[in-house]
């Protein structure tokens, strides 16, 4: 079954662009993802679809300091401009005969 | 606007039943994909289970099949999770999602509800 892989945690400073990573498991490089930022005490919110060529499908409402990256088994997720806002957890998200989702990343605004 | 709200949740014995309900709104509920993802406290977000969208295919993580029954009203645009033999390991968020489906292998959770706790201890 398919492994994603992400940091624990990252940190950057208000203003400034961080680049998060989520890695895909052996055999599954080609897979596409979902990315959601998670908020404490609300539902996590779907920020996009990621293809393995790097193209993206946002959700809806979803500002243009979110964007998003691949390369080879890595998908990234790129936030510019950080907000305080933007501090919360990071998920990435496949499926493959049922639903896997990444550890999650905590972002540190600074 | 779309919006997903689930109800109860609460404290159950092990070995207890719980049934889920998610009222959705905004949205033509009939044409859509409907899933569970639940959080375990400290932990991160776990699929739990899928339904089509005239509930004719349901399915489900192995660690609640067999115990967890989804189930989908349209005409009441409601989802439902029927939660029986419950495990102290069954303790998590529970969130209702709507999907958006492309194909068998690439699904996701596009709108969320808040969430409801399901506390499952002695």
């Amino acid at each position: 079954q398919v492994v994603l892989t992400q940091s624990p945690a990252a940190s950057a400073s208000l203003g400034a662009s961080v680049k998060l990573t989520c890695t895909l498991s052996s055999g599954h490089s080609n897979n596409n993802i979902g990315w959601y930022q998670h908020q404490p005490g609300k539902g996590p919110r779907f920020l996009m679809k990621v293809h393995s060529d790097g193209s993206h499908i946002k959700g809806d409402g979803i500002p243009d300091r979110f964007s998003a990256s691949s390369s080879g088994p890595e998908r990234y997720l790129t936030i510019s401009s950080l907000q305080s806002d933007d501090e919360a957890d990071y998920y990435c998200q496949t499926w493959g005969a049922g639903g896997f989702f990444g550890g999650g990343t905590k972002l540190t605004v600074l | 606007e779309v919006q997903l709200v689930e109800s109860g949740g609460g404290l159950v014995q092990p070995g207890g039943s719980l049934r889920l309900s998610c009222a959705a709104s905004g949205f033509t509920f009939s044409n859509y994909w409907m899933s569970w993802v639940r959080q375990a406290p400290g932990k991160g977000l776990e699929w739990v289970a899928n339904i089509r969208q005239d509930a004719s295919g349901k399915y489900y993580v192995d660690s609640v099949m067999g115990r967890f029954t989804i189930s989908k009203d349209n005409a009441e645009n409601s989802l439902y999770l029927q939660m029986n033999s419950l495990r102290a390991e069954d303790t998590a968020v529970y969130y209702c999602a709507r999907g958006l489906y492309y194909s068998d292998y690439d699904y996701y959770f596009d709108y969320w509800g808040q969430g409801t706790l399901v506390t499952v201890s002695s």
